[in-house]
């Protein structure tokens, strides 16, 4: 089975504090993924990365930006974390086809 | 372009039949449906391709229209185990799984 695997479930950080989260996959899949997900609006693709160092901006990309040194792992970062991007951040990767999400980062900003 | 998911939600007895539709504005590539129960991650359900494509799963199936804009998943004599939040992803061309999703439809099943 793959294993998407997110460092952290729950993370709480103060406005305009750097964030890291981190998201690894084991099944050496090409393409990963960022999306956020609120009530109501589904989940929303921010950036998303087709091979080492390549990215694209999805839906959302303004506030974040991602880096991929390595295949198995993508990083998505906020800059300046701001009250509005309080959301559960979900990571996926796939080879094509279907979509292996992680369990989600639950963040809030304060 | 966000596809528009209906009903928003839907409340089942145990053994009652249940139809979640996903439409876009623009002929698609491919549509996605995916679980998520609460607290956990979204799991692949399927995925349709061809236009007039039907696709079951266990007691869950799916159907994709001639003109590929509008997919239905069915749920037939549902289970305590089907509730969750149905969402259907939906990718205009074959660009790399790049996934717009509806907004979810949340399903009760009661015993």
């Amino acid at each position: 089975d793959v294993k998407v695997t997110q460092s952290s479930r729950y993370l709480v950080k103060r406005t305009g504090e750097k964030v890291f989260l981190e998201c690894v996959q084991d099944m050496d899949h090409e393409n990963m993924f960022w999306y956020r997900q609120d009530p109501g609006l589904g989940l929303r693709l921010i950036y998303f990365s087709y091979d080492v160092k390549m990215k694209e901006k999805g839906d959302i990309p303004e506030g974040y930006s991602v880096s991929r040194e390595k295949k198995e792992r993508f990083s998505l970062i906020l800059e300046s974390a701001s009250t509005n991007q309080t959301s559960m951040y979900l990571c996926a990767s796939s080879l094509g086809g279907a979509l292996h999400f992680g369990n989600g980062t639950r963040l809030t900003v304060t | 372009q966000q596809p528009v998911q209906s009903p928003q939600a839907v409340i089942l007895r145990e053994g009652e039949d249940a139809v979640i539709n996903c439409s876009s504005s623009k002929a698609l590539y491919s549509v996605h449906w995916y679980r998520q129960k609460h607290g956990e991650a979204p799991v692949f359900l399927m995925i349709l391709l061809k236009g007039g494509e039907q696709k079951g799963h266990e007691k869950i199936s799916a159907s994709f229209n001639e003109k590929k804009q509008q997919s239905s998943l069915y749920l037939t004599a549902s289970q305590l185990s089907y509730s969750g939040t149905y969402f259907c992803g939906t990718e205009l061309n074959n660009a790399g799984n790049m996934l717009t999703f509806g907004g979810g439809t949340r399903l009760m099943v009661k015993p």
